[in-house]
């Protein structure tokens, strides 16, 4: 078990570009979460998987936004035309479904910057 | 909609003065309440599930709480490296498999003086 990895770490880019994280979960986890976090709040929902399916995604995520899990193992997250708004840490996280007693484990996310 | 609200927003003690953080949450059908510690720079890290009110589960200086209104986490003497964010997240019932997410709360900042 080596945990959920992300990648890159850091991501710098201009207003404009396209950008695409990154994710692989602990490898038996049939869960994958994707959630944003900016400076001094609690992590947001952006959207999540079961095996290759996405359940749900928030309302609040811009068409600009799209994840994929092919294949049910690692995921991307992919924003289009980035603005100087989606500046912040993307964090994934992975769970087992039926395992109670134990929450998500959480990547160490990637942090955007947009200039 | 599902609310989870924590106070204080930053707490300061001294090494070994014992303090509570609250977590207080407003939604439709609770299935768990999560608390997380996060680092500088790095995701949160699971401390505890708790499922129903009058739960409890403690590790090492940590002890967490449920009502039915809201969780507590109690800090014995804390020591300088137990300084980190605490989160509160609420995942909550509804129908099928529709429950996976959690909604966090924005977190207490503790510091912990020597």
């Amino acid at each position: 078990d080596t945990g959920v990895s992300q990648d890159p770490r850091h991501k710098i880019t201009k207003r404009g570009q396209n950008v695409t994280f990154r994710c692989d979960p602990i490898s038996e986890h049939n869960r994958l979460y994707w959630y944003r976090q900016t400076l001094g709040q609690g992590p947001e929902f952006l959207t999540y998987f079961q095996n290759e399916a996405q359940l749900e995604k928030s309302r609040l995520l811009s068409d600009r936004f799209s994840a994929e899990r092919p294949k049910g193992s690692f995921s991307t997250l992919e924003i289009q035309r980035t603005e100087q708004g989606d500046s912040a840490m993307y964090l994934c996280a992975s769970s087992l479904l039926e395992r109670r007693n134990y929450g998500y484990t959480f990547g160490s996310g990637t942090r955007l910057t947009v200039v | 909609e599902d609310q989870v609200t924590q106070s204080p927003e930053a707490l300061r003690l001294q090494e070994g003065e014992s303090s509570s953080l609250n977590c207080s949450y407003t939604v439709s059908g609770l299935r768990g309440l999560f608390w997380y510690r996060q680092d500088p720079g790095k995701g949160p890290e699971f401390l505890f599930t708790l499922y129903s009110a009058g739960e409890e589960k403690e590790k090492e200086r940590l002890k967490a709480t449920l009502t039915k209104k809201e969780s507590f986490l109690h800090i014995t003497a804390p020591k300088p490296e137990d300084s980190a964010t605490y989160l509160c997240a609420v995942q909550v019932n509804a129908g099928g498999t529709s429950y996976g997410k959690l909604t966090f709360g924005q977190g207490t900042i503790l510091t912990v003086h020597p």
